[in-house]
């Protein structure tokens, strides 16, 4: 059974650069068949999509982060990562990471718990 | 690429029916049959419950089904349950290559 792990730090100061990890266990990154995405949640809000990346490389990002936002995947460590630059205190929220399944683009059938970073000095 | 829009809230009866609005553009919700919708209860994460529009998973019950006209996607809730009570978010594809939610609808069981 796949699931999905978020990992980081739960803290982050505003400017520097916020680091997530998602270890993906019970399957295999680089089998191909899905997506890999971050999503966040603000505290009390909707879900805001951060942007996608495929075991290939190709990567897709929400626009109005694509300025500070990297996403990435290492295959041989089964996890993909999320670096967002220039953090603010808006930038506080619970992050996940999700699975879509490829060809059904907008679609995350499997979710990481979330987890919650604060960005405050 | 603007937010869908969703009622913020919705209320029913147990044994009632319910049905959820997400209005969006031809962009997005109008333009290609990636309307998802998710579940999500207090502290947890979302969870997929319908997908392309009208496509349930595997262990959703059939009480949920999902339909689209035009630019506006909906959710129905048929037979409510206490354990519906939920923030229900839609999602869809767009013309850009990314994905966009709605803003998320708080379903109250009376």
């Amino acid at each position: 059974q796949v699931q999905l792990q978020e990992s980081g730090p739960g803290l982050v100061k505003p400017s520097q650069t916020l680091s997530l990890t998602c270890t993906v266990s019970g399957g295999s990154i680089s089998s191909g068949g899905y997506y890999w995405s971050w999503i966040r949640q603000h505290p009390g809000k909707g879900l805001e999509w951060i942007g996608y990346i495929y075991y290939s490389g190709s990567t897709y990002y929400n626009p109005s982060l694509k300025s500070r936002v990297t996403i990435s995947v290492d295959t041989s460590k089964n996890q993909f990562s999320l670096k967002l630059s220039s953090v603010t205190a808006a930038d506080t929220a619970v992050y996940y990471c999700a699975r879509g399944p490829l060809g059904i683009p907008g679609s995350f059938d499997l979710w990481g718990r979330g987890t919650l970073v604060t960005v405050s000095s | 690429q603007s937010a869908l829009t969703q009622p913020a809230s919705v209320s029913g009866s147990p044994g009632q029916s319910i049905t959820i609005s997400c209005t969006g553009t031809s962009s997005d919700v109008g333009g290609y049959n990636y309307v998802s919708w998710y579940q999500q209860h207090p502290g947890k994460a979302p969870k997929l419950m319908i997908y392309e529009v009208s496509n349930r998973p595997s262990g959703v019950p059939d009480r949920f089904s999902g339909s689209k006209s035009g630019n506006t996607a909906s959710l129905t809730i048929s037979g409510l349950q206490a354990e519906d009570e939920a923030d229900y978010y839609c999602s869809s594809y767009t013309s850009s290559s990314i994905v966009v939610f709605g803003g998320g609808t708080k379903l109250t069981v009376l």
